[in-house]
């Protein structure tokens, strides 16, 4: 089993939809979370850091339930420039700055 | 401007053949990671350093080694190439437990 897992998708939307993505991770030491976005053949960037009392960026909401060990990513109004890779990310621990990636889930926002 | 370099940014080499990927940033971070990615699928942590403290996940390859000679470079060596190691690699930096910016990664090609 994977230890930060995510629907791959593709999740195919229209314009102006609002689409959640989720992510499970196995190990209940994990002690950051993070949404990364990854465009085609490009790095990953931040998208925003996940909180356990949730927080919001704009159209991105995240929330994070450590009972569950599950994040999620709400897009409302999807633009077309929101069309990437969506990588659910978890830090181990505090101490050694090591990222776990999920594989990530594709999104394409279509006109 | 950037602030995490790679160089170069593709590279194509002969089975067997080493070959060096460079990483250099500005940021001043104490920690450079390297990360291994394949076609569609999450990045992979090769190892990193802590400053000077070389971390090896345990299953990266022996035909992967690295050098941080400063605190502005990080070099991967592969000694003998592998049809199997044509892949993305990306480096990143960090304080510790802060967040990862990546470098625009390097497409390594084995002929």
């Amino acid at each position: 089993r994977k230890e930060v897992e995510q629907d791959p998708g593709p999740f195919n939307v229209p314009e102006g939809a609002t689409v959640a993505f989720n992510c499970t991770y196995s190990n209940s030491a994990s002690q950051s979370f993070f949404w990364y976005r990854q465009d085609c053949r490009k790095e990953p960037k931040l998208l925003m850091s996940v909180y356990s009392s949730g927080n919001e960026d704009g159209r991105f909401t995240a929330q994070l339930n450590r009972a569950s060990q599950y994040i999620s990513l709400l897009i409302r109004d999807s633009k077309l420039s929101d069309s990437a890779t969506y990588l659910c990310v978890v830090g181990r621990s505090s101490n050694t700055g090591k990222l776990i990636f999920g594989q990530g889930t594709t999104l394409q926002v279509k006109p | 401007d950037a602030m995490v370099i790679q160089n170069p940014r593709y590279q194509v080499t002969q089975f067997g053949k080493p070959v060096t990927l460079s990483c250099s940033q500005t940021l001043n971070h104490n920690v450079m990671y390297w990360y291994q990615q394949k076609s569609s699928q999450a990045p992979k942590l090769l190892f990193h350093y802590y400053d000077k403290d070389f971390n090896n996940e345990a299953d990266t390859p022996d035909n992967f080694q690295s050098r941080r000679p400063n605190t502005s470079f990080c070099f991967l060596d592969i000694r003998s190439p592998g049809l199997g190691d044509a892949a993305m690699y990306l480096c990143a930096t960090s304080r510790v437990s802060d967040t990862q910016y990546f470098g625009p990664g390097t497409r390594l090609t084995v002929l």
